[in-house]
């Protein structure tokens, strides 16, 4: 069974250009979430995604920031404009659509570097 | 504010060694999970705890969820160079669909 995949696992980006994230959930599971860890600390829940649908985008930056869960394909979470702020592991995490969704299961994570 | 403090933040211990490492709260979590981390990896899920007072163990590894669901505790038996790792708890934050609230988590170094 393949888990989570996430691509690239390393994105070098000057400031100012895009990054584009790309997570596949596990097979069977419906539900994603973006996650995004700075150096030495825990992750910070940025968004909750299902098919089609923005659940919960709380934690996601108002401005830059943007996710989508298309009915094919990977989720994608997309940030314009980079700033070096913007440096960090983001990963991804995915659940199956029946039971609570607090068992997630995360992928190795896109190590995104800001220059 | 649902927070999770983890402690000790550093950890290093020889091998053979026993060791307890705690996540706690102020708030009242409908569960607890607990992850570890290998540098340049995702977390890995080692075990949900969801009932107050529950044990559950995993090999030399002990997990407990206190009895008032606010706090969870891991202890290794002889621990061994493969325990090196971030271990994090994590809950779901009450009222915020299926988002996870993640500690800050241990850094567990076991030196042979």
């Amino acid at each position: 069974n393949a888990g989570v995949m996430q691509n690239p696992r390393h994105l070098v980006r000057r400031r100012g250009q895009e990054a584009r994230l790309r997570c596949s959930p596990m097979k069977g599971h419906s539900h994603v979430y973006w996650y995004r860890q700075l150096p030495e600390e825990g992750l910070k829940f940025m968004v909750y995604l299902q098919k089609e649908n923005i659940i919960d985008e709380s934690g996601m930056p108002k401005e830059r920031f943007s996710a989508e869960f298309p009915k094919e394909g990977p989720s994608i979470l997309r940030i314009q404009q980079v700033v070096r702020g913007d440096s960090a592991a983001y990963f991804c995490a995915s659940s199956p659509a029946t039971g609570t969704g607090h068992e997630q299961y995360f992928g190795p994570g896109t190590r995104l570097t800001v220059t | 504010t649902q927070l999770l403090e983890q402690s000790p933040q550093f950890l290093s211990i020889q091998e053979g060694e026993n060791l307890t490492v705690y996540c706690n709260s102020s708030s009242v979590f409908s569960s607890l999970q607990w992850y570890r981390q290998e540098p340049g990896e995702g977390p890995v899920l080692l075990v949900t705890v969801v009932t107050g007072g529950e044990v559950k163990k995993l090999k030399r590894l002990t997990f407990q969820f206190g009895d008032a669901r606010k706090d969870s505790s891991l202890h290794i038996t002889a621990a061994q160079p493969g325990d090196t790792g971030l271990y994090l708890c994590a809950g779901p934050k009450e009222g915020g669909a299926q988002k996870l609230v993640f500690g800050q988590g241990t850094r567990l170094t076991i030196n042979p």
